[in-house]
């Protein structure tokens, strides 16, 4: 079964700081990979995602994330963290159901907090 | 383009009762997903439409259903409800080709069970 991991309830960073929100997945295959954030009473938007090709994948609002096989994870990156950055981030993969481009498989999400 | 809407944004019913939310996609999206959010589950996959026809359910009860119309536009219905249904129910839409599999979500509705 396809499932996400996120470690950790929260993460707190100061402003400047590079931040990094931790994500392993297990699935069945190759893997195709995905962040979310979600800010108050709104709904997620996706930041990134990696179906194949380089490890280091860039997204919206300078963050990027890392694949890496032999350690099955994701993890997301900012070299620079900023107040408004606070937000849950979710990292998620893609189920089991050929041909679809739905269903994706959620972590519990991550809770990141920059100070300033 | 024109988000995700959903509506309503907030909706309160009594147990028993049933309830129909609705969703239009993106423009031009042909696939749409719902999703279930509570504090305990977590984001949960209710299931997808493609044309018109559901192509993959989760792991919810029957009394949770969908359709999509010709315009792509969804609905989610929960019959008889109880208060665990209370969540935010997220829908979500995506295009094909290059931009396949990065899901565009609405708002949500809020959803009360009393």
């Amino acid at each position: 079964a396809q499932s996400v991991a996120q470690p950790e309830d929260q993460v707190n960073v100061a402003e400047g700081n590079p931040l990094t929100v931790k994500c392993t997945y297990s699935v069945s295959g190759n893997p195709y990979l995905f962040w979310y954030v979600q800010y108050p009473n709104r709904g997620l938007q996706f930041l990134l995602k990696y179906i194949t090709g380089d490890n280091l994948v860039k997204g919206s609002y300078g963050f990027e994330a890392e694949f890496n096989k032999s350690q099955t994870s994701f993890h997301l990156k900012k070299p620079s963290a900023l107040v408004s950055d606070s937000a849950l981030y979710f990292c998620a993969v893609r189920g089991l159901y050929g041909g679809s481009q739905g269903n994706l498989i959620f972590g519990k999400g991550t809770k990141l907090s920059v100070k300033p | 383009k024109a988000g995700v809407t959903q509506t309503p944004r907030y909706l309160i019913k009594t147990r028993g009762q049933q309830v129909t939310l609705s969703c239009s996609p993106i423009s031009g999206h042909r696939s749409v997903s719902w999703y279930q959010q509570t504090p305990g589950q977590g984001l949960q996959f209710l299931f997808e439409y493609f044309s018109e026809t559901q192509r993959n359910k989760g792991n919810f009860p029957g009394r949770f259903s969908g359709r999509q119309f010709s315009n792509s536009r969804s609905e989610m219905n929960v019959s008889t409800l109880e208060l665990g249904d209370s969540a935010l129910y997220l829908c979500a839409s995506s295009d094909t080709g290059a931009f396949a599999y990065e899901q565009y979500f609405g708002p949500g509705t809020r959803l009360t069970v009393t």
